[in-house]
């Protein structure tokens, strides 16, 4: 268990929707990370979080978007979905008083568009 | 874009064989990183190796680095059922100051009992 929880496990929706993943980093961690991996692209790193504030972008479309609350939950918010958004949804958290580039994964969110 | 690329794609050995995939990447980097992710599930980091390092142990896991060639292996020795997984590996350069993984597409391997 690496302390990285994401809700929900698993999301079914149609096309044109919006969706939230929402992910809880290691107690302690600071940096927040938002991944996807879909069989075509694998992982693609999309946007990452440090105490609040953006600190990079990834390879993120625009009807993506992400934040990062006070208690330092991030949240996805996926908008008007295509078919192939389809894919797994990773969040990831680190402590940069560590190893620089060690992080730490969520069990991630399976996103279906249909 | 990928950064890394592994080799092979797929390899399917038995119980009790060695494993060995290899990394390759294309810019510099401040250290190189192998994850294992079991089917669907979320990655677990198994070792990371610093630009200035060549080799690195963590139990079964052996890693080699080769800044020269830009090039990494990941041996694992003694292999059991419950290694079969995909295997990633991922580098990281602060330059720029985004801290992202940059992943390659992955070896999955399969150990047959």
């Amino acid at each position: 268990d690496s302390g990285v929880t994401q809700t929900p496990k698993h999301l079914i929706t149609a096309t044109g929707q919006r969706v939230t993943l929402r992910c809880s980093p290691r107690s302690g961690d600071l940096s927040v990370y938002w991944y996807q991996q879909s069989l075509d692209q694998g992982l693609q790193f999309l946007i990452q979080y440090y105490n609040g504030e953006e600190r990079a972008k990834g390879n993120i479309l625009e009807r993506f978007s992400a934040q990062q609350f006070p208690d330092l939950h991030s949240e996805l918010n996926l908008s008007s979905l295509e078919l192939g958004d389809s894919a797994l949804y990773f969040c990831a958290s680190s402590d940069i008083a560590g190893t620089p580039g060690t992080q730490y994964f969520g069990p991630g969110t399976r996103l279906t568009v249909l | 874009s990928q950064q890394g690329e592994e080799d092979p794609q797929a390899l399917s050995i038995q119980e009790g064989e060695n494993a060995t995939m290899n990394c390759s990447y294309k810019t510099s980097i401040n250290n190189l990183q192998w994850y294992r992710q079991n089917s669907g599930r979320g990655l677990v980091h198994l070792i990371l190796i610093r630009s200035n390092e060549r080799e690195k142990h963590s139990g079964r896991l052996r890693v080699t680095l080769d800044t020269s060639k830009k090039s990494s292996s990941l041996l694992i020795t003694a292999s059991r059922a419950a290694d079969t997984a995909s295997y990633f590996c991922a580098t990281y350069n602060s330059g720029g100051g985004a801290d992202g993984l940059t992943f390659g597409k992955g070896t999955h391997l399969i150990i047959q009992p």
